[in-house]
């Protein structure tokens, strides 16, 4: 098992940009959540989803869109870059939602925004 | 509102000199209280979960433990390869799996 890959591992992008941020997992895990790590601040939870076709907003959501049409697969959307969402991000996946079972995070993505 | 605060911020500690990681919280409803640690330029690696006050977890050299306000990381008898930074973070009761993280401890043990 691969477990919880992210594409790419660095982007810079200008204000305004678009980009998707990859991730996918192949443990056939119900939950996936997206989160951003800034220092002094621990990992916020920006969106999650409970299974496919469904999603929900986390902490700090504003800025960033998700879908989720595999079990697989959950992409982070960022519309229009800005220098606030410079970050690292990472992806998690976990077997059940609803239940406690342990989270597996991606290596992260190392975003900048100029 | 659920929080969780991590001390000290930072730990530096000799080789073999054992210390303890805090963690507090406030949420409603624990479901679940998680240990991870990260290594610089890496994502979290799990290390236990608590669910209960009283619920004590060991793995090599660490060991965690909760209460009904805090948890503890025991760190005996450090190697260097213990040097990371460690997230402390909450589920609760009535989420889908999220899970609300300290701010972490960053480690650093000296041969």
């Amino acid at each position: 098992n691969a477990g919880v890959t992210q594409t790419p591992k660095f982007q810079v992008l200008k204000t305004g940009q678009s980009m998707t941020l990859q991730c996918a997992q192949d443990m056939n895990h119900e939950y996936m959540s997206w989160y951003r790590q800034d220092p002094g601040m621990g990992l916020r939870l920006i969106h999650y989803s409970v299974g496919a076709g469904i999603t929900d907003q986390g902490e700090v959501p504003n800025g960033y869109n998700v879908s989720r049409s595999t079990t697989e697969d959950f992409p982070l959307r960022l519309l229009s870059a800005a220098p606030s969402q410079t970050s690292v991000y990472f992806c998690a996946s976990s077997y059940r939602a609803g239940g406690t079972s342990e989270q597996f995070f991606g290596p992260g993505t190392r975003l900048t925004v100029l | 509102e659920d929080q969780v605060t991590q001390s000290p911020e930072a730990l530096r500690l000799q080789e073999g000199e054992s210390s303890s990681l805090n963690c507090s919280y406030t949420v409603s409803g624990l479901r679940g209280l998680f240990w991870y640690r990260q290594d610089p330029g890496k994502g979290p690696e799990f290390l236990f979960t608590l669910y209960s006050a009283g619920e004590e977890k060991e793995k090599e050299r660490l060991k965690a433990t909760l209460t009904k306000k805090e948890s503890f990381l025991h760190i005996t008898a450090p190697k260097p390869e213990d040097s990371a930074t460690y997230l402390c973070a909450v589920q609760a009761g009535d989420s889908w799996g999220k899970l609300q993280f300290g701010a972490g401890t960053q480690v650093v043990v000296t041969p």
